[in-house]
């Protein structure tokens, strides 16, 4: 079964550095695909926040940067806001599902 | 500004038939664009469903493909879900959102969702 595995939770103290992780295998991260990341607040629209593994959309700040290596990904965020509370949710195409594969979320704290 | 909003029934019967449609302002329907389903169980994480082209072809996840029909209405700017045979495992808030990307179909991305809608099986 194709999975993108991220870690529950992650958290960190304002101001400080987090990173997220998103593990896949050779028919998606690995297959050359590129990853993109989410933020999630319940009850709202996902917000796309990093495309193309490191892109950023217009609008998403630079304390956001995205990374790729081998078969996994990375999501990490400088400066830790409040408002960066959040659920983020990599993403890729899988080969074997052809189609989508999400990441099973991430739930960053920001204690 | 491209917006979307998914509409449909909030309860459903187990074996019935799960209905949604995605009304998209501030652009057509008809654009080089995929327009997709999305869906999160409770305490779960997101699952693509499948997404539909203007001209009517679509990707279906195989895991649901027996149970799916997509369809797009270019008269009303709207595109539409529909999955039968619901279970309770098909409990979930269902999104509908924007693949867009140019070129390599494979570095697509959803870059607008709506909010997502609440949509229970039970009896």
């Amino acid at each position: 079964q194709s999975v993108l595995t991220q870690p529950p939770s992650v958290s960190g103290a304002p101001g400080l550095r987090v990173t997220i992780s998103c593990s896949g295998s050779s028919s998606n991260i690995g297959a050359g695909y590129d990853v993109h990341w989410y933020q999630h607040l319940p009850g709202t629209a996902p917000r796309l926040l990093i495309f193309g593994d490191s892109n950023r959309p217009s609008g998403v700040p630079d304390r956001f940067s995205g990374s790729k290596s081998g078969t996994s990904a990375s999501l990490a965020i400088t400066g830790l806001q409040a408002e960066d509370e959040a659920d983020y949710y990599c993403q890729s195409y899988d080969s074997s599902l052809s189609g989508w594969l999400f990441g099973g979320g991430t739930k960053l704290t920001v204690l | 500004q491209v917006q979307l909003q998914e509409s449909g029934p909030g309860l459903v019967k187990p074996s019935g038939t799960l209905s949604l449609t995605c009304a998209v302002s501030g652009g057509s329907i008809s654009s080089t664009y995929w327009w997709s389903w999305v869906r999160q169980p409770p305490t779960r994480g997101l699952e693509w469903i499948g997404e539909i082209y203007h001209r009517g072809t679509t990707n279906y996840n195989p895991s649901l493909r027996s149970r799916l029909t997509m369809s797009v209405d270019k008269s009303t700017n709207q595109f539409s879900l529909r999955l039968s045979s619901v279970t309770a495992a098909d409990t979930a808030v269902y999104f509908c959102a924007r693949l867009y990307g140019s070129g390599n179909y494979y570095k697509k991305r959803f870059d607008y969702w709506g909010q997502g809608i609440l949509v229970t099986v039970f009896s």
